[in-house]
């Protein structure tokens, strides 16, 4: 059984439109947890982190968290085309540095048409 | 410049091949990781070190060795190149009082013919 687990898409919005984007873990005692952006061909990029239930925001980008649910969603507000990208979401057991690996979904393919 | 640097950026070889593949980075992180990632297949580890001492194993090692020359540099070799290593290959890094958050370099593509 995969331990992080996130649609593959692709997830075409509009222009404009909030951009959903969903991982489920398996690991209870998971305490960490990270949205990377990865553009075609280019490295993953860190855009947001968060390690307590709730919502987290920054700028447009909104990470929620779940843990009863062990669920982990990222809201993209007003997404542009240049949001176009494979967005992966990333789990690790701590929430400290003590903690050894980090696993990482297959990420979601993100569209955003004109 | 960049934080996080690896050498080369593309390179194609032969099967049975020896390989190095080389990242250094000007963060002054302790940790540094070695991923893969394969179409569909996500980033899967493949080893990691949290100092000069330190080296283990990831998820799939078999095949591959490294080398912590020094607290900025941590290479990855492949003794005997074989076509299914073919793939992009990503150095990370990160800081224990930054808690796990891991800053990518730009990777390596590899393909063994």
């Amino acid at each position: 059984q995969k331990e992080v687990e996130q649609n593959s898409g692709p997830l075409s919005v509009p222009e404009g439109a909030i951009a959903s984007l969903n991982c489920t873990y398996s690991d209870r005692g998971s305490q960490s947890f990270f949205w990377y952006r990865q553009y075609s061909g280019k490295s993953p990029e860190l855009i947001m982190s968060i390690y307590s239930n709730g919502d987290k925001e920054d700028g447009r980008f909104t990470a929620q968290l779940n843990k009863a649910s062990q669920y982990v969603s990222l809201l993209i507000r007003d997404s542009q085309p240049s949001d176009s990208a494979t967005y992966l979401c990333a789990v690790t057991a701590s929430p400290s540095g003590s903690a050894r690996q980090l696993t990482f979904g297959s990420g979601t393919q993100l569209t955003v048409l004109p | 410049d960049a934080d996080v640097t690896q050498t080369p950026r593309n390179r194609i070889t032969k099967t049975g091949k020896r390989i190095m593949l080389e990242c250094s980075q000007t963060k002054g992180h302790d940790r540094m990781y070695w991923y893969r990632q394969d179409p569909g297949l996500g980033l899967r580890l493949i080893y990691y070190s949290f100092d000069v001492k330190d080296i283990n194993k990831g998820e799939i090692s078999d095949g591959y060795s490294v080398s912590r020359q020094a607290q900025a540099k941590f290479s990855l070799s492949l003794e005997s190149a074989i076509p299914n290593q073919t793939a992009l290959y990503f150095c990370a890094t990160s800081d224990w009082a930054g808690g796990n958050e891991q800053f990518f370099g730009p990777g390596t593509r590899l393909t063994v013919l």
